[in-house]
């Protein structure tokens, strides 16, 4: 069974600038996460998603923060503009159901450097 | 609000020894407790979970952890630490009687593991 995937797994921009992150979650999860990882810090929550309907994004700073799962399938996390303070790995992470006690499997991640 | 401390950012055991990784929450309810690993470079992956019943939970690779109540503790434990369980671990909380919360993670303890 293939994991989830993201991609890139590296990106560093300049602030202010754009810059978008993709995931595509195990086959068949209905339930899809974004997490910030900052150094030396546990993954805070940005976004839960059901199928294509968010469930949670009061942790997403939605003035420059946006994220989409339009089929319910994969998902894009973008930031514009950027801020140093975004330099983080952003993990996606994906549930077969909604519960909370359903594991989730994480990506890799996307290590976000910001100068 | 719900919260996780992870009382010791490094913890060092030398191989065959047993080792504990300490976690401590705070909740206002029924937890749901979880431990996830994270190797360099890869995302996080999911040891062990408490959600109900017994105490003592088993997970992945010969970890467990025992969930105490009264001192509001998952401590996770191995009782013959292998060079190869080297990474860094995060404790997790969500409030519990409901499947509809989010996790809350702690910031993460090293583990090194010398032969």
């Amino acid at each position: 069974e293939a994991g989830v995937a993201q991609s890139p797994r590296y990106k560093i921009i300049e602030k202010r600038q754009s810059v978008a992150f993709w995931c595509n979650p195990i086959s068949g999860h209905a339930t899809l996460y974004w997490y910030q990882q900052i150094l030396g810090q546990g993954p805070k929550l940005l976004i839960q998603f059901q199928n294509n309907g968010v469930v949670d994004d009061s942790q997403l700073p939605k003035d420059r923060f946006s994220a989409e799962r339009l089929k319910g399938v994969d998902s894009t996390l973008k930031i514009q503009p950027a801020k140093l303070e975004d330099s983080a790995v952003y993990l996606c992470a994906s549930s077969s159901g909604l519960a909370v006690t359903d594991t989730q499997y994480f990506g890799p991640g996307t290590r976000l450097t910001v100068l | 609000a719900q919260s996780v401390a992870q009382p010791e950012d490094q913890v060092n055991v030398a191989e065959g020894n047993p080792l504990t990784v300490k976690c401590t929450y705070s909740v206002s309810g029924n937890p749901y407790l979880f431990w996830y690993v994270q190797y360099p470079n890869r995302g996080l992956q999911f040891l062990l979970k408490y959600i109900t019943g017994d105490n003592l939970v088993k997970g992945s690779y010969g970890f467990e952890a025992e969930f105490n109540k009264s001192q509001t503790s998952f401590h996770l434990k191995k009782p013959s630490a292998l060079v190869s369980d080297s990474a860094l671990y995060f404790c997790a909380v969500s409030l519990g009687d409901t499947n509809a919360g989010k996790s809350t993670f702690g910031d993460g303890t090293t583990l090194t593991v010398k032969p």
